[in-house]
């Protein structure tokens, strides 16, 4: 069946680094995403990889690992705002993407 | 609109009626979702469309949900006979037809069965 694995929660400090890993084992593979997801928000979107390697947007960067079924997300110089849960989500095939349960993360100051 | 709109925001149901949840996607979205979210997980897939045809069901978990886009933009997702179990937040989301950009999902709609 589809399995996706993130940590339940994580926290760090203000202006600090932080690293989220997801593991997955799905049917299909067309891409994963990386959501964030404010309490009782909706998600929003905050990066895509098909490609092995790393993709950086801003202080925002996400790492893929087909071989391995492994992705993480880099956030630096962390700010309360980045307080949230981030959710790993693997499209499996066009139209149907399966997330995991999320990583609620919390910033201290 | 600018964004997803979903309405309503939030709905009190009591066991065995029936609910009716709209989406109104993002104007040149073709591709609809539905996602089921319950509190301390993640978003469980329901349905997709692609314009007015669904293409994907094997999410909803009963025959009790449906699911219509029927010109191919605003979409009502119905479940009948609400169970308590059918509590959660239902988010709808759309996208273009390459997901490159992610999708964009509404606010949701909290549904409680009491």
């Amino acid at each position: 069946g589809q399995n996706i694995d993130q940590p339940t929660e994580m926290t760090a400090t203000e202006g600090a680094i932080v690293q989220i890993n997801c593991t997955y084992q799905t049917s299909g593979f067309n891409g994963l995403f990386w959501y964030q997801q404010h309490a009782g928000e909706a998600p929003t979107f905050l990066s895509y990889n098909v490609l092995d390697g790393l993709e950086e947007k801003g202080r925002f960067s996400s790492f893929l690992s087909r071989s391995k079924g492994y992705s993480y997300l880099l956030l630096k110089e962390l700010q309360m705002k980045d307080s949230a849960s981030y959710l790993c989500a693997v499209e499996e095939n066009a139209g149907k993407s399966t997330f995991g349960d999320g990583t609620t993360l919390t910033v201290k100051p | 609109g600018a964004g997803v709109s979903q309405s309503p925001r939030y709905k009190v149901a009591k066991r065995g009626q029936d609910v009716a949840l709209r989406c109104d996607p993002i104007s040149g979205h073709v591709s609809l979702f539905w996602y089921q979210q319950a509190l301390g997980q993640g978003p469980e897939f329901l349905t997709y469309f692609q314009n007015e045809a669904q293409l994907d069901k094997s999410g909803l978990p009963s025959d009790r949900f449906f699911a219509e886009r029927p010109e191919g933009s605003v979409s009502t997702l119905k479940i009948q006979r609400t169970q308590q179990e059918d509590s959660a937040v239902y988010l709808c989301a759309s996208s273009l037809a390459r997901t490159v950009y992610g999708y964009t999902f509404g606010s949701g709609t909290r549904l409680t069965v009491v």
